[in-house]
């Protein structure tokens, strides 16, 4: 069955510290994976998706199949990026039916 | 260009009655789905549907209804409310591959359910 594990609820680090997001599949397939992020009390926003391979507000992710991860990266953590984070799985091509992570709560502290 | 718009933002319900999320996009996307959030349990999906006509169960499908008589709208039906419904509900829509790919969200309706 196709999963989608996101280990950390909640994340802490300062202004200017790097950031890592973690994000482990479950799923057969050949996947597509995105992110999307939250902000307070907002509709949900696409991120990043895998395919595209871009770089959006710093945030990177790669998708490494032996380790089936798909870890969301940025280098310095800004203020405004405190946000929920949610990892997809696309589990019919084209995105038509995707899985959610529980989520996780990043906060960077000033 | 309103992109998706849910309606209500807000819902109170009283165990067992009956109501519609509406969800609109201008999109012109063929797919839509219904996600329900919960805290700790990230989003769930509910229905979704691939055209006009074609709906389908996703995970979490017991008391809700769909319809997609056109593209534009994809309803969502509470036959009779739970408390167990008390959520936030999103609805989405996506284009095909090679248009806007991933999907639009919109902003959410709060039901509470007493």
């Amino acid at each position: 069955a196709q999963r989608v594990t996101q280990p950390e609820k909640l994340l802490s680090v300062f202004k200017g510290a790097p950031v890592e997001l973690k994000c482990n599949y479950s799923y057969s397939g050949s996947p597509e994976l995105f992110w999307y992020v939250q902000y307070s009390r907002q509709r949900l926003q696409l991120l990043l998706r895998h395919i595209s391979r871009e770089s959006i507000k710093g945030f990177t992710a790669d998708l490494n199949k032996g380790e089936t991860s798909f870890h969301l990266k940025k280098p310095f953590a800004q203020e405004e990026d405190s946000a929920m984070y949610y990892c997809a799985l696309s589990v019919m091509w084209g995105a038509q039916k995707l899985v959610f992570g529980q989520g996780t709560r990043l906060t960077i502290n000033p | 260009n309103a992109g998706v718009t849910q309606t209500p933002k807000f819902q109170v319900l009283k165990t067992g009655q009956s109501m519609t999320l509406q969800c609109a996009q201008d999109m012109n996307h063929e797919y839509m789905s219904w996600y329900r959030q919960d805290p700790g349990m990230g989003l769930r999906l509910i229905h979704y549907s691939v055209g006009a006509g074609i709906t389908d169960q996703g995970e979490v499908p017991n008391g809700y209804n769909v319809s997609r008589s056109t593209t534009e709208d994809f309803p969502l039906r509470l036959l009779s409310a739970a408390p167990s419904q008390t959520s936030v509900y999103f609805c989405a829509s996506s284009g095909r591959p090679g248009q806007s790919y991933g999907y639009t969200f919109g902003s959410g309706t709060r039901l509470t359910v007493v």
